[in-house]
């Protein structure tokens, strides 16, 4: 069986700080990652993703997430936080197939 | 491209009601995916498509759901009889070769069963 950990319901920054917000992983076979955000009433869209390659893998707005296979983690990080950036993220995996499975979601909250 | 389309947008119906939800995948994208997102449960899937046929229905809950996808450009997700536990908020995603390219979603059906 396929999981995700996101270890923190809210993150809480101030704009202009970096963010980090956690994930981690268990599959079978080799990992391929995710990472979507989620406005209110809106549906997921997609922020970048791991399936191979450079550990450090850039997406869009700029945020990119690091690749640890010994940690099992996929990290999302942003250097300079915005408050538009203020959302819901999951972090998502799949094993050895083409079922992807979410984590709990982690709410980022910018403030001024 | 217009991305995944679902319809409706919101649905409200009383409980014991047929509710179908619809789903136009992008074009030339062979799987097809059905979740699930409520707070208690978070995201689940409750099934999945490749080139129309489906691959694993393990998520869908009862029977009283059902999922089709008769072509390459059309699906539904089927409630009968409805319940007040079936209020969630239901996603399409579509996706060229599976995981290897990603999943777009749709913008999602807001079913409240009364």
């Amino acid at each position: 069986a396929q999981s995700v950990a996101q270890p923190e319901d809210q993150v809480n920054v101030a704009e202009g700080n970096p963010l980090t917000v956690k994930c981690t992983y268990s599959v079978s076979g080799n990992p391929y990652l995710f990472w979507y955000v989620q406005y209110p009433n809106r549906g997921l869209q997609f922020l970048l993703k791991y399936i191979t390659g450079d550990n450090l893998v850039k997406g869009s707005y700029g945020f990119e997430a690091e690749f640890n296979k010994s940690q099992t983690s996929f990290h999302l990080k942003k250097p300079s936080a915005l408050v538009s950036d203020s959302a819901l993220y999951f972090c998502a995996v799949t094993g050895g197939g083409n079922k992807l499975t979410f984590g709990t979601g982690t709410q980022l909250k910018v403030e001024l | 491209d217009a991305g995944v389309i679902q319809s409706p947008r919101h649905e409200v119906t009383e409980m014991g009601q047929e509710v179908t939800l619809r789903c136009k995948p992008i074009s030339g994208h062979d799987y097809l995916f059905w979740y699930r997102q409520t707070m208690m449960r978070g995201l689940e899937l409750l099934i999945y498509f490749n080139n129309n046929v489906p691959i694993d229905d393990s998520g869908m809950p009862e029977d009283r759901f059902s999922a089709k996808m008769p072509n390459a450009s059309f699906s539904t997700l089927k409630i009968q009889p409805s319940e007040p536990r079936d209020s969630a908020v239901y996603f399409c995603a579509s996706s060229y070769r599976g995981r290897v390219y990603g999943y777009t979603f749709g913008s999602g059906t807001r079913l409240t069963v009364v």
